[in-house]
């Protein structure tokens, strides 16, 4: 069974840094494309980060670009959000998503429950 | 970066109702489309990609159409566990980009 479980959601203040866990398992991980997708409260969903399946190419939203970095460790079938500078607006929760393995089909079929980050002083 | 619009952002229906939730993007994006369901509290859950496919353990009430800018998603008969928020997301470019959602309520 396909899993995957953020970890690392925190209160931290503006400023600050925070580091987000998300531990695959069920699956091979490290030929899938993953991505990081997240929800401020009562709003939508906001692609914020991809990492490809060999680690070498990251794609970042500009709410997050210069700021956050993705990364991936296949030893340990894991990927990881590195959030510095953080602001009030990047409260949320913080979602790891697995992109599909399909032919031509870059869709989200698997998600993690998510992790929360509250950004506040 | 392609903007996606969902309307309407938010529908009334009764157990048993057709309901048509349209997405339009703000350019051409092919079939590069998936439609994703998340109830509260829950993550999201991918119902439809390619604009038309029906991921695997989705039931055939739901179904997905168009291509290009236009694309809609249907549920034939509403069921109760069907009250949720439906998201449409673009995977045509980066960045990957949702609509707004469209919640369905009883």
């Amino acid at each position: 069974e396909v899993q995957l479980e953020e970890s690392g959601g925190d209160l931290v203040q503006p400023g600050g840094s925070l580091r987000l866990s998300c531990a695959a398992s069920g699956f091979t991980f490290n030929i899938y494309n993953m991505n990081w997708v997240r929800q401020a409260p009562g709003r939508g969903l906001e692609w914020i980060s991809y990492i490809s399946s060999s680690g070498a190419t990251m794609y970042y939203a500009d709410s997050v670009k210069g700021r956050f970095s993705i990364s991936r460790d296949s030893a340990k079938d894991s990927l990881y959000l590195q959030m510095n500078s953080l602001r009030a607006e990047d409260t949320a929760v913080y979602y790891c998503a697995r992109e599909s393995g399909r032919f031509g089909d870059y869709s989200f079929d698997y998600w993690g429950r998510g992790t929360l980050v509250t950004v506040s002083s | 970066a392609i903007r996606m619009t969902q309307y309407p952002s938010s529908v009334s229906a009764s157990t048993g109702d057709r309901v048509t939730i349209t997405c339009r993007a703000s350019q051409g994006i092919s079939s590069y489309l998936a439609w994703y369901q998340q109830k509260s509290g829950s993550a999201p859950k991918l119902l439809i990609y390619s604009a038309a496919t029906l991921q695997s353990g989705v039931p055939s009430r739901f179904t997905g159409s168009g291509s290009g800018t236009d694309f809609t998603l249907t549920i034939s008969c509403l069921q109760s566990e069907d009250f949720a928020t439906y998201y449409c997301q673009q995977y045509y470019t980066y960045p990957r980009t949702f609509g707004q959602g469209t919640k369905v309520e009883f």
